[in-house]
């Protein structure tokens, strides 16, 4: 069973505001992303680090910035929200198979 | 051509039938292979796992891989309602430190009761 966590579950904020996105594992995974999915939509990488000082851009080019100061802690950052960033935000990590993944943040941007 | 194709459904099915989900891929290299549940706005479950070819079972699930024909399924036998949900495959090489999987586009479940 994975241990990864995710808060806030839900964010309603207002244009032009910064934001970050928390998520932490317990499981010492060294490899951590991000991805952005709309609802009935595919799965999109926006991130992913594969160790402590790591870090690089997905397939999806996003706004956000990401963070690995800490194995376990994967912060995303939105420096100013608009309403196309609305959608949800999904963690995952991973260490030798396959990921495993957080319940997700849903972000609206009003 | 996406190099993971799922056909998106949805698929609706009687209680108790035998569901059968496929996947098909381009890249000969993919070796890992994932089977994932999601409920809708939740995070995506890992299902079943499989490395190379051959069948994985785990209760009512089965994972087959079909390598020479880039071609894998999942099988859910006895189906439940709580079964509905989206469907995703994704795999990935055994490309050193690589993990970034490939997904497919889900297929949505729905089991009538």
């Amino acid at each position: 069973e994975a241990d990864i966590y995710q808060t806030p579950r839900y964010l309603v904020i207002g244009t032009g505001k910064k934001i970050t996105l928390e998520c932490s594992q317990t499981m010492g995974h060294d490899k951590m992303y991000w991805y952005q999915q709309d609802p009935g939509m595919e799965l999109h990488l926006i991130h992913y680090s594969y160790g402590v000082n790591s870090t690089e851009k997905g397939d999806l080019s996003s706004e956000s910035t990401v963070s690995r100061i800490r194995t376990e802690h994967f912060p995303l950052t939105l420096e100013s929200a608009r309403p196309s960033h609305t959608s949800q935000y999904l963690c995952a990590s991973s260490l030798t198979g396959p990921q495993y993944f957080g319940p997700g943040t849903r972000l609206t941007v009003t | 051509q996406k190099e993971v194709e799922q056909d998106p459904g949805p698929l609706s099915v009687p209680e108790g039938a035998i569901v059968s989900l496929n996947c098909t891929y381009s890249n000969s290299a993919f070796q890992y292979f994932m089977w994932y549940r999601q409920y809708s706005r939740k995070g995506p479950e890992l299902l079943m796992y499989t490395y190379s070819s051959g069948n994985k079972e785990d209760g009512r699930f089965t994972a087959q891989v079909d390598k020479s024909s880039k071609y894998i399924s999942l099988f859910i036998r006895d189906s439940q309602p709580s079964d509905s949900a989206t469907y995703l495959c994704a795999m990935t090489t055994n490309a050193g430190n690589n993990r970034k999987l490939i997904w497919g586009l889900g297929t949505s479940l729905a089991v009538n009761p």
